[in-house]
């Protein structure tokens, strides 16, 4: 079983709608859980992180986090075909003793002009 | 500076030679990590240096690979006798503390093993 697991995609959602990125993790300790973009042939730049239950607003995004089903999760609103990139959740499993990020393989939104 | 920056943006080298990536991080900087990415596929964890502790090396694929980090700034990741399979773009990243901070990443090498 994979560590972090994400939805290879593509995910293609129409200009304006909300595209909703998926990721699951197996270890119950892990404390910390960042999303990135990545457009093709670039490096990873931060979206969000998200530490704790719930949900963290920022501008157009969203995170998500439920450590109970071990699941977190990244909203986009009003979808832009700019955002068309390759997602990509990545994972702290050190239990704080390590800052060592697991990532998934990434998910690919593709947003429909 | 502004980012983290790395060297060379590209890399061809023929199989069984050595090569070294550079990275530069961010400036305060004390954690310092090691990626790589393969063709469609995800971030491998290579290596982890924080501060003066001992780096967390668990990552590196074989004993070809090695790296260095001088005065808590600059680090070297050293391949020897490259393999094919070692192609990848080799992506370094920085953040401030250590435990759960946010990571910068630099743009990147690419390596092309012929």
């Amino acid at each position: 079983q994979k560590e972090v697991e994400q939805n290879s995609g593509p995910l293609s959602v129409p200009e304006g709608a909300i595209a909703s990125l998926n990721c699951t993790y197996s270890d119950r300790g892990s404390q910390s859980f960042f999303w990135y973009r990545q457009y093709s042939g670039k490096s990873p730049e931060l979206i969000m992180f998200i530490y704790s239950n719930g949900d963290k607003e920022d501008g157009r995004f969203t995170a998500q986090l439920n450590k109970a089903s071990q699941y977190v999760s990244l909203l986009i609103r009003d979808s832009q075909p700019s955002d068309s990139a390759t997602y990509l959740c990545a994972v702290n499993m050190g239990g704080g003793a390590t800052n060592k990020l697991i990532f998934g393989t990434g998910t690919l939104l593709a947003v429909q002009p | 500076g502004a980012g983290v920056s790395q060297s060379p943006s590209n890399k061809v080298t023929e199989k069984g030679k050595d090569v070294e990536l550079r990275c530069d991080p961010i400036s305060g900087h004390t954690a310092l990590y090691w990626y790589r990415q393969s063709l469609g596929q995800g971030l491998e964890f290579l290596i982890y240096f924080q501060g003066n502790s001992a780096p967390d090396k668990s990552g590196l694929p074989s004993d070809r690979f090695s790296a260095e980090r001088t005065g808590g700034s600059v680090s070297t990741l050293t391949i020897q006798r490259t393999q094919q399979e070692d192609s990848a773009v080799y992506l370094c990243a920085s953040s401030f503390a250590g435990h759960g901070d946010t990571q910068y990443f630099g743009p990147g090498t690419r390596l092309t093993v012929l």
